[in-house]
This record gives C-alpha cells, sequence and structure tokens, in this order.
C-alpha cells in the first residue's frame, strides 16, 4: 500500500481561486515536505514541517502556505492561485534519525498535477 | 551552497545496450549522493545512495553508481537495460545548511531515459 498518499490527482482550478493539496503519510516518519516540479528542472521546496502545528519556509515558499495538522497529515494551500503555479507537486516524508545523521531518504506520494486557467 | 548538474537532458539507448547517466555536484563539506527514479505518473524512488566507503554503490534492478571526488561526480550505471527502465532519473545531493540546522536536498533538473526495443 502506498504510505504517502496525495489527493486530489489532478486539478484544474482557476485565477485567484483557492487550491488545497493534501497529504497524508503511514510512515510514522516526523518530517514531510512540499515540493515543487517543473518541466526540465529539477525539485524545488515550497514548505516542510518537522512537528505537528509547526511549518517552515523552504526555497521558494511565497504565495504557498502550510499546515500541519497531524504527523500524518500536510497540506499545501494556494490562496490566490496564479497561473505561473500550473506544476506538479510531490508531497514527501523523511525519518528524523536519517535526516540527522545526513541520509534523508524521502518517500514519495505520486503528485498532483495542478493546471491554473 | 550547493548544486547538482545532470547534463543530459534526454537519453535513448536500445534494449539491452550499457548506460551511463551523468551527474556533477558542487559542495562544501562531505556529500551524501542519491539517485532516485520517477516512472510515469508516479512519485520519485530511491534506486542508491552513498555517503562513505566504496565508491561503488549498488541499487535496484541492477543500477550501480560511482562517486568520484576528485572529479565531483556521481555517475549511475547499468549493464543491460530493459524497456521498462524508461522513466526520468534525478541526481540528488544532501548537505547541511551554513546554520547546520536542517540537511537540504537539491535535486538535478533530470535526466529522461527512453529505451527503444
Amino acid at each position: 500500500e502506498a504510505a504517502v498518499t496525495q489527493s486530489p490527482r489532478s486539478k484544474v482550478a482557476v485565477t485567484g481561486g483557492k487550491v488545497t493539496l493534501s497529504c497524508h503519510q503511514t510512515n510514522n516518519h516526523d518530517y514531510m515536505y512540499w515540493y515543487r516540479q517543473d518541466t526540465g528542472h529539477g525539485l524545488r521546496l515550497i514548505h516542510y514541517s518537522y512537528v505537528a502545528d509547526s511549518t517552515e519556509k523552504g526555497d521558494i515558499p511565497d504565495g504557498y502556505k502550510a499546515s500541519r495538522p497531524s504527523q500524518e497529515n500536510f497540506s499545501l494551500i494556494l490562496e490566490l492561485a496564479s497561473l505561473s503555479q500550473t506544476a506538479v507537486y510531490f508531497c514527501a516524508s523523511s525519518d528524523a534519525t536519517d535526516r540527522e545523521m545526513g541520509e534523508n531518504t524521502l518517500y514519495f506520494g505520486a503528485g498532483t498535477r495542478l493546471s491554473v486557467l | 551552497a550547493q548544486s547538482v548538474t545532470q547534463p543530459d537532458a534526454r537519453v535513448t539507448v536500445s534494449e539491452g545496450a550499457s548506460l551511463q547517466l551523468r551527474c556533477k555536484y558542487s559542495s562544501s563539506g562531505t556529500p551524501y549522493l542519491f539517485w532516485y527514479v520517477q516512472y510515469p505518473r508516479q512519485g520519485l524512488q530511491l534506486l542508491l545512495k552513498y555517503y562513505s566507503g566504496d565508491p561503488v554503490v549498488q541499487g535496484v534492478n541492477g543500477f550501480e553508481a560511482e562517486f568520484s571526488k576528485s572529479n565531483s561526480s556521481f555517475h549511475l550505471r547499468k549493464a543491460s537495460v530493459h524497456w521498462s527502465d524508461s522513466a526520468v532519473y534525478f541526481c540528488v545531493l544532501s548537505g547541511f545548511m551554513l546554520s547546520g540546522s536542517f540537511n537540504k536536498l537539491t535535486f538535478g533538473a533530470g535526466t529522461r531515459l527512453a529505451v527503444c526495443p
């Protein structure tokens, strides 16, 4: 069974609308991440969280908010969606001990394809 | 600052041929290096990782990678590819931010591998 589940798998949103992407993990991992993938580019970190009720900014946080209501759930929120936010979004989790040792293996969801029109 | 360069955006090989996907990295500290694979409509999955020891590391499905500190490289290889290896391959570098407080992952742009019958 998939240990990191994202919903929806795809979404079409209108410019200026609100979009919420959800992620659920059953890995019992402390760390969760939201990445954005654009064609021809590697993944870029938007937000991450290492404990429930706390989130941290990644490399490209502008225009995005995140919410971690529990260890298992991590949401990405676009309050005012824009054309430039059309991309594939990946959620991932990792184990705190691995991360602190430098290994930081990530376990990814299948992604959400977001199109903003 | 750390960076990862995958110079080949796209590689096409015939089934049964050998494969090398190139990766060059830049890191101020001791790097953790990873190769992830992304199959169509799926999230990224770990192929292999390297931190220290034998510079040749074995991964899943017959993949291996060789670390070279002198060349700042971490090339991925496979002796005989199968059509099912068609995917996008990402080289990833793990390192600490200057503050030492976060284990930052830097993704290469990816190499799309097409295996022809």
